[in-house]
């Protein structure tokens, strides 16, 4: 099956720095999502994008599907940023949308 | 509801006992999913169903585990004679669209379950 890689698997940042986080996979995806877990264990959506690029107030995300990776964009971080960060893609044809998952970057972010 | 909701949130189970985890989705939302997250580790696939029907099962571990989502809303997963090796987070996930669709598949807050 396909393989999600995550770089860097711990990250740790002074509040107001800048960040990238890296998603590599093997195949060919119909969907990448990234997702922000927090602290109680929540997963929550913020990009779903499996070509192009986005902006979302100071995150943004890049999908170069010929190149097989992401990158998620995080600038000025606060420490409410802090957390694990998922890639997950998405290659079956016409079946179940099932999400693979990437191990996660954890960010820590301090004050 | 806004969101999708799960209960309970925390259950604590003795070696043997038989568990359920229910999940409300999002109101309308024809795609339900079951992921299982071991600590430490990003979210497995378990099984899927596009309204009442579980089109997909082929990540439930063992045939202790069982859904089930018979008015295609809410959905069931049950778990019997539990082990030591089922304690995880227990997460569901929605979406809009049937089979074929790419959308965005939005998560409850999980079940956290821990097995004695």
């Amino acid at each position: 099956g396909i393989q999600v890689e995550q770089s860097p698997p711990d990250l740790i940042l002074q509040e107001g720095a800048n960040s990238t986080l890296r998603c590599n996979f093997s195949d060919s995806v119909n969907n990448l999502q990234w997702f922000h877990q927090n602290p109680w264990g929540q997963l929550i959506n913020l990009f779903y994008i499996p070509s192009g690029t986005k902006q979302n107030g100071r995150l943004s995300a890049t999908t170069v599907a010929t190149e097989r990776y992401s990158l998620l964009y995080i600038s000025s971080s606060q420490t409410t940023d802090s957390g694990v960060y998922f890639c997950a893609v998405d290659t079956q044809e016409g079946g179940a949308q099932k999400l693979v998952f990437g191990q996660g970057t954890r960010l820590t972010i301090n004050p | 509801g806004a969101g999708v909701s799960q209960s309970p949130r925390y259950k604590v189970a003795k070696r043997g006992q038989d568990v359920a985890l229910r999940c409300d989705p999002i109101s309308g939302h024809v795609s339900l999913f079951w992921y299982q997250q071991a600590l430490g580790q990003g979210p497995e696939f378990l099984t899927y169903f596009q309204n009442e029907a579980q089109l997909d099962k082929s990540g439930l571990p063992s045939d202790r585990f069982f859904a089930e989502r018979p008015e295609g809303s809410v959905s069931t997963l049950k778990i019997q004679r539990t082990q030591q090796e089922d304690s995880a987070v227990y997460l569901c996930a929605s979406s809009l669209g049937g089979r074929g669709r790419r959308e965005t598949q939005y998560f409850g807050p999980g079940t956290r379950l821990l097995v004695l």
